[in-house]
């Protein structure tokens, strides 16, 4: 596709229930990372794959977060026993291969909207 | 670490209007800086960037330049449109940190006909 693409768009769970939300980032694109954008604030990054790699995950919350990309394509966030602070917009964002200085521009996709009951 | 303070809005204007978005940041290293824009029910769009300092992003008739001794990269535009109401948010990346974004909270903008 064109862009990145995340599913589900709009998640309601109830507490305690796991959720599984999809990214599919631009083809070719080398690196992904996790945004998690709380109510009225900027995203705050969860974590980076470079391939299939997750060479960061220092701002997962919390052990219940967990994400891979086992092919290095797509990539998977699980939430186990959400709670009702999970509620946010979750961003997936993927970037071409790094070229020499600067930093890359990120393409974000659409987000899911996950609301914990 | 790395951080971005922004404007607090919300902000209304009038079409026609000049719209200037306050943006100060903290890093270590050489950041490049961002702003990005969210319209209503739409995803994150990569608005302007600059990478190095006096570098001047330009997009859409807004601007922003990277001003290294004031840790500053401020946008404006000189005549906004009612299409131009949306959250702006401001970002950098690189530096110590070489690939992830740091977001100010984000400036809502609505620009009234």
């Amino acid at each position: 596709g064109a862009g990145v693409s995340q599913s589900p768009r709009y998640k309601v769970a109830k507490r305690g229930q796991d959720v599984a939300l999809r990214c599919d980032p631009i083809s070719g694109h080398v690196s992904l990372f996790w945004y998690q954008q709380a109510l009225g604030q900027g995203p705050e990054f969860l974590t980076y794959f470079q391939n299939e790699a997750q060479l960061d995950k220092s701002g997962l919350p919390s052990d219940r977060f967990f994400a891979e990309r086992p092919e290095g394509s797509v990539s998977t966030l699980k939430i186990q026993r959400t709670q009702q602070e999970d509620s946010a917009v979750y961003l997936c964002a993927s970037v071409q291969p790094w070229s020499s200085g600067g930093q890359e521009t990120q393409y974000f996709g659409p987000g899911t909207r996950l609301l914990v009951l | 670490g790395n951080s971005v303070t922004q404007m607090e809005g919300p902000v209304t204007l009038s079409e026609e209007a000049f719209l200037t978005i306050n943006c100060t940041y903290t890093a270590t290293g050489y950041p490049s800086l961002f702003w990005y824009v969210q319209y209503p029910g739409e995803g994150l769009q990569l608005l302007l960037k600059a990478t190095k300092a006096d570098d001047k992003g330009s997009n859409k008739g807004f601007e922003a330049t990277y001003r290294k001794e004031t840790t500053s990269f401020h946008l404006e535009k000189g005549s906004v449109q009612v299409s131009d109401s949306a959250v702006y948010f401001c970002a950098l990346g690189g530096g110590s940190n070489d690939y992830k974004l740091s977001f100010g909270a984000g400036t809502t903008v609505t620009v009234r006909a």
